[in-house]
Parts: structure tokens; sequence; C-alpha cells
């Protein structure tokens, strides 16, 4: 499978517990943001998104909270699994002419049992 | 319904070869984005077409990339050529019409050059 990178931070979580991934993104005119889960192998899958005129997002087992004073994204993973062992990646969108997502670097999550 | 689907897979080719890489967005999505993480560092994007029109390639790194989208179906992603740079996984998105819609990754093809 895909290498997904030597560096990145990694986040180790006891099975069954929360998780909390963070990312601070670039742009203060970003008005868009949806975070990725990338398994070993597979292409970025989306989790959930979140527009800026709002602060926090629920989805399944998944929150997504947004701080635009401090430029501020992050993930909460409710009791965490094992399936939930990859790699997290926030992206961000301008409210521009272009379509592009500016990618964060990612964070390893890996779960403990 | 099928998802997006990248080929080849894997790829490993010489300096100064030519690879071609195709992607096979979701059916009926106009949009379409190529992706390339090079080892180590964060997803970076390369282009975006609606339907067969280039609307921003302001990612491409250079001249040696030509991407195409015939017909507004598959796109193909072309690097001639290749050079030890160029290493890395490239990921093809698409979308369904509009901005902000959410964006469907497939698997990538990975690409070694040496």
């Amino acid at each position: 499978g895909e290498s997904v990178g030597l560096h990145l931070p990694t986040l180790s979580v006891q099975e069954g517990d929360n998780s909390i991934i963070n990312c601070a993104y670039s742009n203060s005119a970003s008005d868009y943001f949806i975070w990725y889960k990338q398994e070993s192998g597979k292409g970025p899958q989306f989790i959930i998104d979140i527009r800026s005129n709002m602060d926090k997002r629920q989805g399944q087992r998944v929150t997504v909270l947004l701080n635009k004073t401090v430029k501020h994204l992050s993930l909460q993973i409710a009791a965490t699994q094992p399936g939930d062992s990859a790699v997290y990646f926030c992206a961000e969108s301008l409210p521009s002419g272009t379509y592009k997502y500016i990618f964060g670097t990612g964070t390893r999550l890996k779960v403990l049992a | 319904e099928a998802g997006v689907t990248q080929f080849p897979s894997h790829s490993v080719i010489e300096k100064g070869q030519t690879v071609t890489l195709r992607c096979d967005p979701i059916s009926g999505h106009d949009n379409l984005y190529w992706y390339r993480r090079v080892m180590g560092k964060e997803i970076k994007f390369l282009l975006h077409f609606v339907k067969e029109s280039k609307q921003d390639e302001s990612g491409m790194p250079n001249n040696r990339f030509l991407a195409e989208r015939t017909g507004g179906t598959y796109s193909t992603l072309k690097v001639q050529p290749a050079e030890l740079e160029d290493s890395g996984v490239y990921f093809c998105a698409s979308s369904q019409k509009g901005r902000n819609t959410e964006a469907f990754f497939g698997q990538g093809t990975r690409l070694t050059v040496v």
C-alpha cells in the first residue's frame, strides 16, 4: 500500500476512547472545510464537512469544530475503533473562482487494542 | 454505482520516459480534479476540469505535465519526460456540478521514477 509519509504527527488512542485530531488551516477567507480519512492503499475518503457560517457539525460518531478566530479545525471521533486507524487530512476551500482544496499535512491515528 | 477509478495502480518508469495516468470519474460528475502527494508531503492540487474544459491548472508544476478530458468523461494525465521528483501518488477526484460538492477520490496511482 501507499506509504503515507515518514514524518506525520501521530496520535495513539486506546480503543474505546475518544480521539481529537487538530488542524490549523492557512487562509482566513476559506469558507468550506472537509475532513478526509485515508487508509493504506486507498484514496482519501470524505468523513464530514463544515461551512464557515457554522462552528460545529455532528455526524455519526464524528464531530467537527471550527474556530475561525484562530483558524483551527478539529475532528472528534467518539469511541474510537480499530477501523479508525488511518491518516486524517483536513482541507479548506477558498470562496474564489477555484474549486480546489488545500490539504493539511495529515495526522496518523493509531488505535491501540 | 462505481466510484472513481484510476489506472494503473502502480507505475515504475525510468527517468526520461513517458507515462500516462487515466481517471474514470463517477458517471455524471462534471467536476474532475487531479491531485498528487509527493513522499512525506501534503496532497497538492494540480488541476480542475469542468466537463472537458480546464477551469484551473494553477497547480500543474511545469509543462512536462499535460492533462486532458476528451468529451468530458475520463481524463488522462501525461508526464513527458518524467523526472525523479515526479515520483508520488497521483489522485483523481470527481464531484457533481457546482462548488463545494463532495469530492470522491480514486485509490490513486503510485508513480515511481527511477
